[in-house]
């Protein structure tokens, strides 16, 4: 049963500390998102990739967010330094480009004190 | 204005009824339209997607987009207390990136 993995699936933290969030998207995709959900803004789609190319991490604060794919099994999300507005779900979907289809993972709660 | 709105509810129906879950998006060369359901703690799953003005059903579901008007809404018929989560309605713009874009969801209640 192909599924998209996130680790870890909780984590709690202190303000000023590094966070990375891992997501292995379903083989053969190549498309991964990066989204953060919270009550008051929904979905926000935070950067994406195509075939392990960045297409688009306007959605991102620069400052402290960076967003890879050091191969097409792999897709990281830093945030550096972690602030408490930085708590949230954040999810990574994976799909396949022509179809637009996306399968999500289970989600990472993040909470920054 | 926000590239996909949605009213957030609660949309409270009674089991057996029709639940209608509407959406409006900017883009008007949108081309792709999604619909998704998030149960309490859970992560988004497709359920419905349309490509072309017109109805297209499923089961219970039946998805409805009209360009012209830049809307696209979601039918449940026979709603079931199963069917309460929410309903996020999600847009491919149309610089063909692909880059998807989610409305805030409407929460649908039904009640036995």
């Amino acid at each position: 049963d192909a599924r998209v993995t996130q680790t870890p699936r909780h984590k709690v933290t202190e303000m000023g500390q590094e966070v990375t969030m891992r997501c292995q998207p379903i083989l053969g995709h190549n498309t991964v998102f990066w989204y953060r959900q919270t009550m008051m803004q929904g979905l926000e789609l935070l950067a994406y990739f195509r075939n392990r190319a960045p297409l688009d991490d306007s959605g991102m604060p620069k400052d402290r967010f960076s967003a890879e794919m050091p191969d097409a099994t792999l897709a990281t999300l830093k945030i550096q330094p972690s602030e408490p507005r930085d708590s949230a779900v954040y999810f990574c979907a994976s799909g396949l480009r022509n179809n637009e289809k996306l399968f999500f993972g289970s989600g990472t709660q993040l909470s920054v004190l | 204005q926000k590239e996909v709105e949605q009213n957030s509810g609660p949309l409270s129906v009674p089991e057996g009824a029709i639940a209608s879950l509407n959406c409006t998006y900017s883009d008007r060369g949108s081309q792709s339209f999604f619909w998704y359901r998030q149960y309490s703690g859970k992560s988004p799953e497709l359920i419905m997607f349309i490509y072309s003005n017109g109805d297209k059903e499923d089961g219970r579901f039946t998805a409805q987009l009209n360009k012209a008007s830049q809307y696209v809404s979601l039918l449940i018929r026979d709603s079931q207390p199963s069917d309460s989560a929410t309903y996020l309605c999600a847009v491919v713009g149309s610089s063909n990136t692909g880059k998807l874009i989610f409305g805030q969801g409407t929460t649908l209640q039904v009640k036995p």
